[in-house]
């Protein structure tokens, strides 16, 4: 299957930093990539569809001026939590599809940001 | 909007039972369903993709069912294994363009 590689797979941050996270299509381009969090024994909620060359589209509850998506190229999304504080400490997970294909979602190997 | 929904939250069983984990969805407008695998602390694993079209997908052991008028689908796990001992999460979209919407998830506990 199509391969989706995301960096860092953890990263450990202070308080009121700001940490970005890549995720990359390594085999197909994807105009459209999909960032979830998850939180500890809970499932996977959206957080917002990132659309290369355009606005990201934010889900109800999710602050773009703190979660800050930029699709600048067919193969790389990039999240930045800016200002993280403690109950940022998630499981963030990329997502994209090959165009004119089965529909398959595939998700990149998530990042683990534990913010101190 | 989508919800999806899987019972049982956590289920235990021994090894070598068969066992069939449930999902339920409230759109039958889907495009496609996925199931995948999620072992603690690490990323997600894709099991099986079935299409609106389809009425099941099989692989190895593993065996999905799809049935969009009553809004549901099973994943069956034949013969289980200590190592099938994870999350497993249903997921439905409701187009090629839309995210996957998730269930929760059913933790399953295979015994030695």
């Amino acid at each position: 299957g199509a391969v989706v590689s995301q960096h860092p797979s953890w990263v450990i941050c202070k308080s009121g930093t700001s940490v970005k996270i890549e995720c990359r299509s390594l085999d197909f381009q994807a105009t459209t990539m999909f960032w979830y969090r998850q939180f500890p024994k809970q499932s996977l909620m959206l957080m917002a569809t990132s659309n290369e060359g355009s606005k990201a589209t934010y889900e109800q509850g999710v602050e773009k001026d703190k979660f800050l998506i930029n699709h600048a190229s067919l193969t790389l999304s990039t999240l930045t939590v800016t200002s993280a504080h403690p109950e940022d400490s998630s499981f963030y997970i990329c997502s994209a599809r090959v165009p004119g294909s089965t529909g398959e979602l595939f998700f990149g190997e998530g990042s683990r940001l534990t913010v101190l | 909007k989508q919800e999806v929904t899987q019972i049982p939250a956590a289920l235990s069983v021994p090894e070598g039972e068969n066992l069939v984990l449930n999902c339920s969805f409230t759109d039958s407008a889907i495009y496609n369903l996925q199931w995948f695998r999620q072992d603690p602390g690490k990323g997600l694993t894709s099991l099986l993709l079935i299409q609106s079209s389809q009425r099941e997908q099989t692989s190895g052991r593993l065996n999905a069912s799809l049935d969009k008028s009553s809004g549901r689908s099973t994943l069956y796990i034949a013969a289980s294994q200590p190592g099938d001992s994870a999350t497993y999460l249903c997921a439905a979209s409701l187009s090629g363009n839309t995210p996957l919407v998730f269930g929760k998830g059913t933790r399953l506990s295979v015994i030695a």
